[in-house]
C-alpha cells in the first residue's frame, strides 16, 4: 500500500489542455515536494512546499499544499511537449526520508 | 556542477551473483540513499545512510546491504542476486534536515537472467 496515492497513473493530452495531477495521504507531512523524471535521468526536484494551504508557482506550473498538510496538487496550463515526462510527489515525515508516490506518466502530444 | 555519479548505467547478472553498484557525490551531503524504481511503484527505499559507517533499513532492505565507508560513497550489494531484483536503482543524496533536495544519480538499470 503506497502511503502517498498519485492520480491519474497516466495522462496523454493535446499540447494547450490544462491537467491536474493529485497527491493524496492519510498521514501529515512535515513538507511535500515535486518531482519531474524524463527518460534515462534521475528526478528533478520541481517545488518544495511546507506550509498547509501553500501555493506556489513555477511558470505554467501551480503547486498547492493541503490545509492539513496530507495532500498536494501540480496543475499544468497550456501543456506543452516539453513537459512531458514523470511527475512524483514525496512527502517528508521524519526530516531525513522521503516518501514517493507512485508516479503519473504524462504525455503531452503536439 | 553539482553531481551524483553512478558507477553503472546497465549491467547484467546471473542469478547467484554478487553485484556491487557504486554512488559518488560532490556536494558534501550527509545523507544518501538507494532507491528501486518499478513501473508503477514509484521509489521505494532499500537503505539510507546519515553519517560514515551508519545505515538504517527502507522500505525495502532484504536481499541487499550497503556500505558507506567515506562520507562521498555509498554502495549497494546485492550479496546473491534474483530475477525479482531486476529494475532501476536510483542513488541520491541530500544535506541533513528538512526540506532539503534530493539530488539524483542517472540510475543503474540491472537485469539479472
Amino acid at each position: 500500500t503506497q502511503l502517498l496515492e498519485q492520480s491519474p497513473q497516466f495522462l496523454s493530452i493535446q499540447e494547450g489542455e490544462n491537467l491536474t495531477v493529485y497527491c493524496n495521504s492519510s498521514s501529515v507531512f512535515s513538507s511535500l515536494q515535486w518531482y519531474r523524471q524524463e527518460p534515462g535521468e534521475g528526478p528533478v526536484l520541481l517545488v518544495t512546499v511546507v506550509t498547509g494551504g501553500e501555493v506556489k508557482k513555477l511558470k505554467r506550473l501551480t503547486f498547492q499544499f493541503g490545509d492539513a498538510r496530507k495532500d498536494s496538487s501540480l496543475h499544468i496550463t497550456a501543456a506543452q511537449p516539453g513537459d512531458t515526462g514523470l511527475y512524483l510527489c514525496a512527502g517528508d515525515k521524519s526530516g531525513n526520508k522521503l516518501v514517493f508516490g507512485a508516479g503519473t506518466i504524462l504525455r503531452v502530444k503536439s | 556542477d553539482v553531481k551524483v555519479t553512478q558507477s553503472s548505467r546497465y549491467l547484467v547478472k546471473r542469478t547467484g551473483e554478487k553485484v556491487f553498484l557504486e554512488c559518488v557525490q560532490d556536494m558534501d551531503h550527509e545523507n544518501m540513499f538507494w532507491y528501486r524504481q518499478d513501473p508503477g511503484l514509484g521509489l521505494r527505499l532499500i537503505y539510507f545512510s546519515y553519517d560514515v559507517k551508519m545505515k538504517e533499513k527502507g522500505d525495502i532492505p532484504e536481499g541487499y546491504s550497503v556500505s558507506r565507508e567515506k562520507k562521498e560513497r555509498f554502495s549497494l550489494i546485492l550479496e546473491s542476486a534474483s530475477t525479482n531484483q531486476t529494475s532501476m536503482y536510483l542513488c541520491a543524496s541530500r544535506r541533513a534536515g528538512p526540506t532539503g533536495e534530493l539530488f539524483f544519480g542517472e540510475g543503474s538499470r540491472l537485469t539479472v537472467l
